[in-house]
């Protein structure tokens, strides 16, 4: 068990929609990490946060959006949902930047049909 | 363009056969490369991190070396217990200082 948890585990919704994942990192640790992981895609880095602020962009689409709340928990946004969307997202939190050890959620799965 | 390879893309070994991962990178100005484990379905769980060329990392039977391209992950005599997805990242470098990239992992089977 990494500390870092995420919910839901699983969510199926249909094109269009528009779903919420969340993300509570280790205690401690301020960086929260957002992944996404497809089968063709493998490990895709979304967006980083460090005590409440935007630090790093990855990949990130415009129909995607997240934050972090003052308790460091983390909410990641997914709207106008696409079938292509249907992926494996991973939150990761860490001490502090870059350079430390990222501990990873166990990821909600989404299916977008 | 700042990539990460990893080789081979498959590994089929024998309980006690010995074998290297490679990660290859093209990033300038690497501020740290990380080695993960992924169990299918799972969150990827850290190995190591390695910061500069020359650097080397033990943990049971994994090694983790870095030089100024490319890291190995070598490991000696492995159980089957070590099948599993092994991932690289390489983590701030010079085009984005907080980025990180993942490599497309080497998918490790050992078999008793």
């Amino acid at each position: 068990d990494s500390g870092v948890t995420q919910t839901p585990k699983h969510l199926i919704t249909a094109t269009g929609q528009r779903v919420t994942l969340r993300c509570s990192p280790r205690s401690g640790d301020l960086s929260v990490y957002w992944y996404q992981q497809s089968l063709d895609q493998g490990l895709q880095f979304l967006i980083q946060y460090y005590n409440g602020e935007e630090r790093a962009k990855g990949n990130i689409l415009e129909r995607f959006s997240a934050q972090q709340f003052p308790d460091l928990h983390s909410e990641l946004n997914l709207s106008s949902l696409e079938l292509g969307d249907s992926a494996l997202y991973f939150c990761a939190s860490s001490r502090g930047g870059i350079t430390d050890t990222q501990y990873f959620g166990p990821g909600t799965r989404l299916t977008v049909l | 363009e700042d990539q990460v390879t990893q080789s081979p893309e498959a590994l089929r070994l024998q309980e006690g056969e010995s074998s290297s991962l490679n990660c290859s990178y093209t990033v300038s100005g690497l501020r740290g490369l990380f080695w993960y484990r992924q169990d299918p379905g799972k969150g990827p769980e850290f190995l190591f991190t390695l910061y500069s060329a020359g650097e080397e990392k033990e943990k049971e039977r994994l090694k983790a070396t870095l030089t100024k391209k490319e890291s190995f992950l070598h490991i000696t005599a492995p159980k089957p217990e070590d099948s599993a997805t092994y991932l690289c990242a390489v983590g701030g470098f010079k085009t984005s200082y907080d980025k990180v990239i993942f490599g497309p992992g080497t998918s490790l089977s050992v078999i008793p």
